[in-house]
């Protein structure tokens, strides 16, 4: 079965500065990778996914994350913080059986709270 | 707004009662999920449609939960005899999936619900 691990609670940084929310996988076969962020009482916006390609993903609102096969990591990264950036992030990886249709569900880590201070 | 709606966006009810949540997906979307997330934790997995066939189901959805996609548009959960477990919020998302084209799940606001 698929997981996802998120090692931190809660990361915090300085506006202005670089951020990283760090996120490690475990999945059978190609893994197919998201980042989706939470607002208080407020569904998931999507912010990137890595399916094939380029080991760096851009995203929207100025996030990126970097893809490591060899440690099995998808990191999300802002070079620039913002206060408004403050939210909760969570990082998903989809049941690789979605390539035969047999499943397409997300496994979800447990949330990073990014707090982006002045 | 076209994105996910989700109605009503609270529920408080009491143990043993049913209580029923609808969602509207995006309208060319033809993937319809459902998910439960508890505080502090991230959404797990309870079920998902593909237009009106049912075709994977959760071990957490128990007997007393039970969804149905009619028409191939919108979604109904009802939960059976309500426990106080079952308080949560509940998301719904939709996709739009063809062969070999992988693409990101769209979620609603949630349905909170609060069992007493």
């Amino acid at each position: 079965a698929q997981s996802v691990a998120q090692p931190e609670d809660q990361v915090n940084v300085a506006e202005g500065n670089p951020l990283t929310v760090k996120c490690t996988y475990s999945v059978s076969g190609n893994p197919y990778l998201f980042w989706y962020v939470q607002y208080p009482n407020r569904g998931l916006q999507f912010l990137l996914k890595y399916i094939t390609g380029d080991n760096l993903v851009k995203g929207s609102y100025g996030f990126e994350a970097e893809f490591n096969k060899s440690q099995t990591s998808f990191h999300l990264k802002k070079p620039s913080a913002l206060v408004s950036d403050s939210a909760l992030y969570f990082c998903a990886v989809r049941d690789p059986r979605g390539i035969t249709g047999g499943g397409n569900k997300l496994t979800f880590g447990t949330g990073t709270q990014l707090k982006v201070e002045l | 707004d076209t994105g996910v709606s989700q109605n009503p966006r609270h529920k408080i009810t009491k143990r043993g009662q049913n209580v029923t949540f609808r969602c509207d997906p995006i309208s060319e979307h033809n993937r319809l999920y459902w998910y439960r997330q508890t505080l502090g934790q991230g959404p797990e997995f309870l079920t998902y449609f593909q237009n009106e066939a049912q075709l994977e189901k959760s071990r957490l959805l128990s007997d007393r939960f039970s969804a149905e996609r009619p028409k191939g548009s919108f979604s109904t959960l009802e939960i059976q005899r309500t426990e106080q477990g079952d308080s949560a919020m509940y998301l719904c998302a939709s996709s739009l999936e063809l062969a070999a084209l992988y693409n990101e799940q769209f979620f609603g606001p949630g349905t909170r619900l609060t069992v007493l």
